[in-house]
């Protein structure tokens, strides 16, 4: 999982209540995503982040939140708007000018609301 | 659009054998491909890429992939799998001009069998 950590792993909350979920990087990338996993689906790009003070939507931002005040951290809060956020959450990250392009991941949050 | 798609969702195979886990894309320009693969509970660990050259591409733990243009297809092999490569496995391609946003397919469950 390199460079990236995510806390908590395990994460229960109550309906109706906002969580932040955590993601830290020491590798000095840029850019810096968070994705969601359901069982069958694959990983859906909820938002990403190329620079401080700068982020987009991805394809399922919808009752999600970011913010990048620094460059080794890219909190994501699961707002109550979210209509179901159990899941399986995923950060990663990416050195810009890498022609590469691959993104490396953290170990996960696993978010259960009930 | 562009997508990725694996067509299976589990794949068997005894210990011993060649592995295939199937992937193709559709993608506007040209393709950079990933796989990438997850253990349970766990984040994403990157196994190899194809941007550009060989159509062979070697990656970690002995895995390859075949790039075939005519048939977009990015399939990844194994000459000898192991127990220890039962995992679930990701195919990704990156969207042009998007920040480096991966789209990512829906996951194949490999099972290795002794």
């Amino acid at each position: 999982d390199g460079g990236i950590t995510q806390s908590p792993k395990y994460l229960f909350r109550k309906e109706g209540q906002n969580v932040t979920l955590s993601c830290e990087q020491n590798l000095n990338h840029d850019a810096m995503y968070w994705y969601r996993q359901d069982p069958g689906q694959g990983l859906r790009l909820i938002y990403y982040s190329q620079i401080v003070n700068d982020f987009q939507k991805g394809d399922i931002a919808e009752g999600y939140s970011v913010s990048r005040e620094k460059k080794e951290s890219f909190p994501l809060t699961v707002t109550s708007a979210q209509k179901n956020p159990t899941a399986f959450y995923l950060c990663a990250s990416r050195l810009l000018g890498d022609t590469g392009y691959e993104q490396y991941f953290g170990p996960g949050t696993r978010l259960t609301v009930t | 659009a562009q997508s990725v798609a694996q067509p299976e969702d589990q794949v068997n195979v005894a210990e011993g054998n060649p592995l295939t886990v199937k992937c193709t894309y559709s993608v506007s320009g040209n393709p950079y491909l990933f796989w990438y693969v997850q253990y349970p509970n766990r984040g994403l660990q990157f196994l190899l890429k194809y941007i550009t050259g060989d159509n062979l591409v070697k990656g970690s733990y002995g895995f390859e992939a075949e790039f075939n243009k005519s048939q977009t297809s990015f399939h990844l092999k194994k000459p000898s799998a192991l127990v220890s490569d039962s995992a679930l496995y990701f195919c990704a391609v990156r969207v042009y001009n998007q920040g480096g946003k991966l789209i990512f397919g829906q996951g194949t469950e490999l099972s290795v069998k002794p």
